[in-house]
C-alpha cells in the first residue's frame, strides 16, 4: 500500500534560520509523482512542487529547495533563511499514476512556526 | 494552472440540516475531487466527481451522506447531508487541468469551505 510519512508534527524556528521538513514515502510503483503543498492559516492549499520518480535532480526555487532520494524513499524540503510568512502547515503527497485515478495520498503534515 | 473558487467560504449550520458547497474552476479540467480536512488533521479524499455520471466514493464515504454533482467540466457541488458536529471540517475542492499529460499532473485546490455544525 502507498503511504506518506511526515514524522515532524511541529517545528519552531527563529526567523532567518534554515529548516528542513522531512517526507518519507512508500510505494511499489516504479512510476509516481511527489508533491509539496503549503497550507497557510487561511486554509487554501498552495502547490509548491511536483517531482516525478525518474527525475532525482534536486530543485531550487528561491529560498526553497527539495532533495529527492529514491534510495531512501525521501523527498525533503528545505527553507533557507526562513521568514515569518513561511509559517504554515506543509503537506507532502504521493500520486498513484498506475491506477490512473489522479488520487493523492497525503502525509499528516508538518506545522512550521517561524518566530520573529 | 487552474484557479478554483468555492462557495460558501464558511458556514455555521444546525444539526440535522444539509449544506451544499459549490466549486467553480476557471478552465476545463479533466478531474475534480472533494476532500475533507478535520480539525488538525490531514486531507482525506471523499470522492472523485465524474462529469455526467455518479461520483466515485472512497471507503467510508457514501452517496447518501455526501451527494456530489458535476454537470460540466468546470463546476461541481458537494452536499453534506443530515449534518452532525462530527462533520465540522474544512471541505476542499481540487482539480487537474485539462490538456496536460495524464492524471499525474498537478492537482490544484480551492480555498476550502470551513463548516461548523452545532
Amino acid at each position: 500500500a502507498q503511504k506518506v510519512t511526515q514524522a515532524q508534527t511541529e517545528i519552531s524556528v527563529v526567523e532567518k534560520e534554515d529548516v528542513t521538513l522531512d517526507c518519507v514515502y512508500e510505494t511499489r510503483d516504479t512510476t509516481y509523482y511527489l508533491f509539496w503543498y503549503k497550507q497557510p492559516p487561511s486554509g487554501e492549499l498552495v502547490f509548491l512542487i511536483r517531482r516525478n520518480s525518474f527525475d532525482e535532480q534536486n530543485e531550487i526555487s528561491g529560498r526553497y529547495s527539495w532533495n529527492f532520494q529514491k534510495s531512501t524513499s525521501s523527498f525533503n524540503f528545505t527553507i533557507t533563511a526562513s521568514q515569518v510568512v513561511d509559517s504554515a502547515v506543509y503537506f507532502c503527497a504521493l500520486s498513484d499514476p498506475p491506477s490512473n485515478t489522479g488520487k493523492l495520498i497525503f502525509g499528516q503534515g508538518t506545522t512550521l512556526q517561524v518566530k520573529p | 494552472s487552474a484557479v478554483i473558487s468555492q462557495k460558501p467560504s464558511r458556514d455555521i449550520c444546525q444539526r440535522g440540516t444539509s449544506l451544499t458547497i459549490q466549486c467553480q474552476v476557471d478552465s476545463q479540467v479533466t478531474m475534480m475531487f472533494w476532500y475533507r480536512q478535520q480539525p488538525g488533521q490531514s486531507l482525506t479524499l471523499i470522492a472523485t466527481a465524474n462529469q455526467g455520471s455518479e461520483a466515485t466514493y472512497e471507503s467510508g464515504f457514501v452517496i447518501d451522506k455526501f451527494p456530489i454533482s458535476r454537470p460540466n467540466l468546470t463546476f461541481s457541488t458537494l452536499t453534506v447531508s443530515n449534518m452532525s458536529p462530527e462533520d465540522s471540517s474544512i471541505y476542499l475542492c481540487s482539480a487537474i487541468p485539462q490538456g496536460l499529460a495524464g492524471t499525474t499532473d498537478t492537482q490544484y485546490f480551492g480555498p476550502g469551505t470551513r463548516l461548523t455544525v452545532l
